[in-house]
């Protein structure tokens, strides 16, 4: 149990057009879902909390308006990448949770490698 | 503000070995301390957890760590290394009541045949 997705699992596209990915949580209604960046070799960085029905909460650093998440139901979130530029070229991981019975497991996608040329 | 070190960005044993990968953290109240397991291009799987009760944890694929408050530690280790443990580790930490994640920088595990 307790399975995410994300979807593509790769994508590339050209700088200054925007990208979507998809996370959604296959088999549990996640109260929160995170989103996180990772660069090669390196750890994960939260860039952003969104609980479902609400405004995310982004990380000190991240901006607000290039990186649009929207949790529009329990088992959906989506990021956004706007106007995107080579340095975005990243590994997007997304996370969820489901925190009612306390257990504060997050439970992580597989994964979104981005590449902006 | 929560923090994670682990010592050694690269770890390297033998088949048939021991496995140790170091962990600690800062924090003034015992955390939730989690163990995960990444291969390349995925995302990562949970290995282990400590949230409260017995200190020694034991976790998946034959890992297992030990929550030493007196260190503020939560060590990985395993018996005996097999190649396909070969992979990035990531230590993790998050106060009580509070969801968000603190990883560490990683260890990656290599394994000598």
């Amino acid at each position: 149990g307790a399975v995410v997705s994300q979807h593509p699992s790769w994508v590339i596209c050209k700088s200054g057009t925007s990208v979507k990915i998809e996370c959604r949580s296959l088999d549990f209604q996640a109260t929160t879902m995170f989103w996180y960046r990772q660069f090669p070799k390196q750890s994960l960085m939260l860039m952003a909390t969104s609980n479902e029905g609400s405004k995310a909460t982004y990380e000190q650093g991240v901006e607000k308006d290039k990186f649009l998440i929207n949790h529009a139901s329990l088992t959906l979130s989506t990021l956004t990448v706007t106007s995107a530029h080579p340095e975005d070229s990243s590994f997007y991981i997304c996370s969820a949770s489901y925190s009612a019975i306390g257990d504060y497991e997050q439970y992580f996608g597989p994964g979104t490698r981005l590449t902006v040329t | 503000a929560q923090s994670v070190t682990q010592l050694g960005s690269h770890v390297s044993v033998s088949e048939g070995a021991l496995v140790l990968l170091r962990c600690n953290y800062s924090s003034s109240v015992p955390p939730y301390l989690f163990w995960y397991v990444q291969y390349p291009n995925q995302g990562l799987q949970l290995l282990l957890k400590y949230t409260t009760g017995a200190t020694l944890v034991k976790g998946i694929n034959g890992f297992e760590a030990e929550f030493k408050k007196s260190e503020t530690s939560f060590h990985l280790t395993k018996p005996s290394a097999h190649m396909s443990d070969a992979a990035e580790y990531f230590c993790a930490v998050s106060d009580f009541g509070n969801e968000k994640l603190t990883f560490g920088t990683g260890t990656r595990l290599t394994i000598i045949p």
